[in-house]
Parts: structure tokens; sequence; C-alpha cells
């Protein structure tokens, strides 16, 4: 059983375009990540959900909007994508206690065209 | 503010030698530090971590760690590298005063040659 899950894997669009994708955890973790994966491999934190609430919200455009509709999910929605958006955006999950882990999505590749 | 550091953008090893991938931390309070492996097309996978306790920590396919406070370091160690170790490693730290939140290093390419 896949424990974090993100759809589409791949997408590929315009630049202007509005895109969203979604990610579930079924390892009833309580938080919730979404990392942008640059072309460097540098790893960067967006937004962070706890029980629904966010958290942690970096210096990222208003055009990148989370929404946790309950613990197990956390879907990204990008309005007006622009050429700087294509990257690999990585969901990921935890429990909100020291010793444990973040658990990854395997990512969702965004290309615009 | 909570960071880790690492230092090599690549590492280079024959199978079969040993091999260390090194990390370095600055943390105010206990750092909590782990290792993630990411293949390919993947997300990351938890390696090992260490909490508190012995300095030496295991971790997956034959993967350790050596926690040296006094160089607040935490370099990753594999006594005989394969060629499918051959990956990219990230080692991160955990903020002491809020849980939820991760910082990551810049990753290190391993590579393992036949």
């Amino acid at each position: 059983d896949t424990a974090v899950s993100q759809t589409p894997k791949y997408l590929v669009t315009q630049m202007g375009n509005d895109k969203s994708i979604k990610c579930e955890q079924n390892l009833g973790h309580d938080t919730m990540y979404w990392y942008k994966q640059d072309s460097k491999k540098f790893l960067k934190i967006m937004f962070s959900y706890n029980n629904k609430e966010l958290i942690i919200n970096e210096t990222v455009p208003n055009r990148f909007s989370p929404k946790s509709p309950d613990k197990a999910h956390l879907n990204l929605h990008i309005n007006s994508l622009e050429l700087g958006d294509s990257a690999v955006y990585f969901c990921a999950s935890s429990q909100s206690v020291s010793n444990q882990p973040q658990h990854f999505g395997d990512g969702t590749r965004l290309s615009i065209l | 503010a909570q960071s880790v550091a690492q230092p090599e953008d690549q590492v280079n090893v024959a199978e079969g030698n040993p091999l260390t991938v090194k990390c370095t931390y600055s943390v105010s309070g206990n750092p909590y530090l782990f290792w993630y492996v990411q293949y390919p097309n993947r997300g990351l996978q938890f390696l090992l971590k260490y909490i508190t306790g012995d300095n030496l920590v295991k971790g997956s396919y034959g993967f350790e760690a050596e926690f040296n406070k006094s160089q607040t370091s935490f370099h990753l160690k594999k006594p005989s590298a394969l060629v499918s170790d051959s990956a990219l490693y990230f080692c991160a730290v955990r903020d002491p005063y809020n849980f939820n939140k991760f910082y990551f290093g810049s990753g290190t390419k391993l590579n393992v040659k036949p």
C-alpha cells in the first residue's frame, strides 16, 4: 500500500494555466507538507498543515494555494503558471513528535511550456 | 536558526570500498537528525535518525551514521559500497522548538563505480 500518494505524476501545461496537484497519506499522520525541488535538487519547504491548520507558509507567491480538506489530504492549486514554476513538487507527511521522520510521495514533475 | 550543511556535491567511491557522506549541523537545542536517500524519479526515503542515546546509529540497507556533538557532525557511512547505493543523499534536522519544521541540506550525489 502506498503511504503517501500524489497525482498526477507528470503535468505538462502552458504558461498562464491553472492546475492542481493532489496528495493523500494513509499513515494516520497529523502533519502534511509541500516541498519544491528545483533542477539543482534543492528542497524548499512551501507549506505545512497540522490537523488541517496552516502552520508553515514560506515565501511563496500567492498564486500557490494549499487546501487541506482533512488531515489525510493536502492539495496544491497553482494559478497563472509561470516558467519558473517548472520543478518537482513533493508531498510529505509526518507525526509531530521529535523521533518521527517524514514520509515522501514520489513527486509531481511540473513542466511549463 | 537551524541548518545543516553537506559540503560535498558529489562523492565517488569504488564498489566494495567504504563510503562516507558528510553532514554538519547548526542547532540551538537538542539536534534531531535524519538521513534520506533519493533514487531517480522517486521521493525521499528515510534511512536513519539520531534522536538521543548511542552516537552510532544503524539504519536501512547497511547504512550507519555517527553523531559527533563536539564536531557538530552526523556523517553517513557504509563499510562496503554497492553500485545500487548510487543515489542522492540528504541530511536533515528537525527544529527542536517546532517539530513541524525540517531543514534539509543541499544533497550529495553518491556515485559507486563497479
